[in-house]
């Protein structure tokens, strides 16, 4: 079956623009989660949606929002880019019951210049 | 909260070798271990998890790991690795929640490099 695809993989952004991000989760899951991951902080957890619902939040400023669809297909968005947003943002989707695996995507590289 | 500490960032170990990659947590609550691995420009795949009964996870990839409650570690573990080990390796645990959510708090990382 498919795996769990993000797009786009890669994008750059300048400073003070907005971006959003866009998970589609494996059939049957609909749980997703976005994870952050740069050099300086690792890998942080940033939200969870179940059922179009956000079930959990990290510790991150507002501008970081997401949502999820009826289809459980899952976007982010970070307003007012600044350049510590420049990182590889990742996707994991479950089936949201039950301690299941988390599978991630390949994940959105963002650029911010 | 929770926090995870990996104790080396880098491991570097010849081909055919064991090797174990150092994890301990501290939470206040109970949790759930993982262990993933990412190789270059690729999301993480779970090796592992622990989430109840054994304490000797296996995993996939001939890796295992031991959950230690008292010295709340959770080592990884391979009796001989291979060239296509080298990769970026992740310790993570998630509180147990209510609703069956995860909220991983990963370590740092530890690269494995494996050398001929």
């Amino acid at each position: 079956k498919a795996g769990v695809t993000q797009t786009p993989r890669y994008l750059i952004k300048t400073r003070g623009q907005q971006v959003t991000l866009s998970c589609s989760p494996i059939s049957g899951h609909r749980s997703v989660s976005w994870y952050q991951q740069t050099p300086g902080q690792g890998l942080q957890f940033l939200f969870e949606y179940f059922s179009e619902t956000q079930r959990n939040k990290g510790n991150f400023p507002g501008r970081f929002s997401g949502r999820q669809f009826s289809n459980s297909r899952s976007e982010m968005n970070v307003s007012t880019l600044e350049l510590g947003d420049s990182a590889l943002y990742l996707c994991a989707t479950q089936t949201g019951q039950g301690a299941g695996e988390l599978f991630f995507g390949e994940g959105s590289r963002l650029t911010v210049l | 909260a929770q926090s995870v500490t990996q104790l080396d960032s880098q491991v570097p170990v010849f081909e055919e070798a064991p090797v174990e990659l150092r994890c301990n947590y501290s939470s206040s609550v109970s949790v759930y271990l993982f262990w993933y691995v990412q190789y270059p420009n690729q999301g993480l795949q779970l090796l592992l998890k622990y989430l109840s009964g054994s304490t000797l996870v296996k995993g996939i990839n001939g890796f295992e790991a031991e959950f230690n409650k008292s010295q709340t570690s959770f080592h990884l573990r391979k009796p001989s690795v291979h060239i296509s080990d080298t990769a970026e390796y992740f310790c993570a645990v998630s509180p147990f929640l209510m609703d069956s959510s995860y909220k991983l708090i990963f370590g740092s990382g530890t690269r494995l490099l494996v050398r001929p």
